[in-house]
């Protein structure tokens, strides 16, 4: 099993370009999430996913869209890239929420926006 | 609001020590709390996930505890190595929104 796997690993934009990042599990898990990663402010929460079709809004969504068209996959778009957007993008998955939580990661994009 | 706090922000120690890495939480209203690990310039990977309902997690070297009335958890590292350098990451899932929130983090040098 590949596990959870992310796409491109680097990228850099200019101010204004759009993009899409790519998250793919083959674990069959219902929830998806994506985050960002600043130094020194920890992991933030963008949004997630509790199953295919579904999006609900995280701690730092402004900025961001994304679709769950397929249980296995969760993509995160900027449509007018900022500065400020520049981190490292996590995807996450678990096959349940609450009690027994266990999140595997995949190994990040790196973006910069110029 | 949840938040959550991990001090130190680093932690150097000699190869060999017993060391306690700390993680405190606003809100007892949790789900679970789990620990990661993170290399430099890769993903995070899940060492233990704690229940609410339970006290404490082992996995060989590394030992978890919960203490949700007062809001803090620790992470014991036993017989530390050269292997174990990286950052440590503690996150809780809110059992009142269904978020997980993360510490920032306590980076660990094992000085050989």
């Amino acid at each position: 099993n590949a596990g959870v796997t992310q796409t491109p690993k680097f990228r850099v934009l200019k101010t204004g370009q759009s993009m899409t990042l790519l998250c793919a599990q083959d674990m069959n898990h219902e929830y998806m999430y994506w985050y960002r990663q600043d130094p020194g402010m920890g992991l933030r929460l963008i949004h997630y996913s509790v199953g295919e079709g579904t999006t609900a809004k995280g701690e730092v969504p402004d900025g961001y869209n994304v679709s769950r068209l397929k249980k296995q996959n969760f993509l995160l778009g900027l449509e007018s890239a900022a500065p400020s957007q520049t981190s490292v993008y996590f995807c996450a998955s678990s096959y349940e929420a609450g009690t027994y939580n266990e999140q595997f990661f995949g190994p990040g994009t790196r973006l910069t926006v110029l | 609001k949840q938040e959550v706090t991990q001090i130190p922000a680093a932690l150097s120690v000699p190869e060999g020590e017993n060391l306690v890495l700390n993680c405190s939480f606003t809100d007892s209203a949790i789900y679970n709390l789990q620990w990661f690990r993170q290399d430099p310039g890769k993903g995070l990977t899940s060492l233990l996930l704690i229940q609410s309902s339970q006290r404490e997690q082992t996995s060989g070297r590394l030992n978890a505890s919960l203490d949700k009335s007062s809001g803090r958890s620790t992470l014991y590292i036993a017989a530390s190595q050269p292997g174990d350098s990286a950052t440590y990451l503690c996150a809780v899932e809110n059992s009142s929104a269904s978020k997980i929130i993360f510490g920032s983090g306590t980076r660990l040098s094992i000085r050989p």
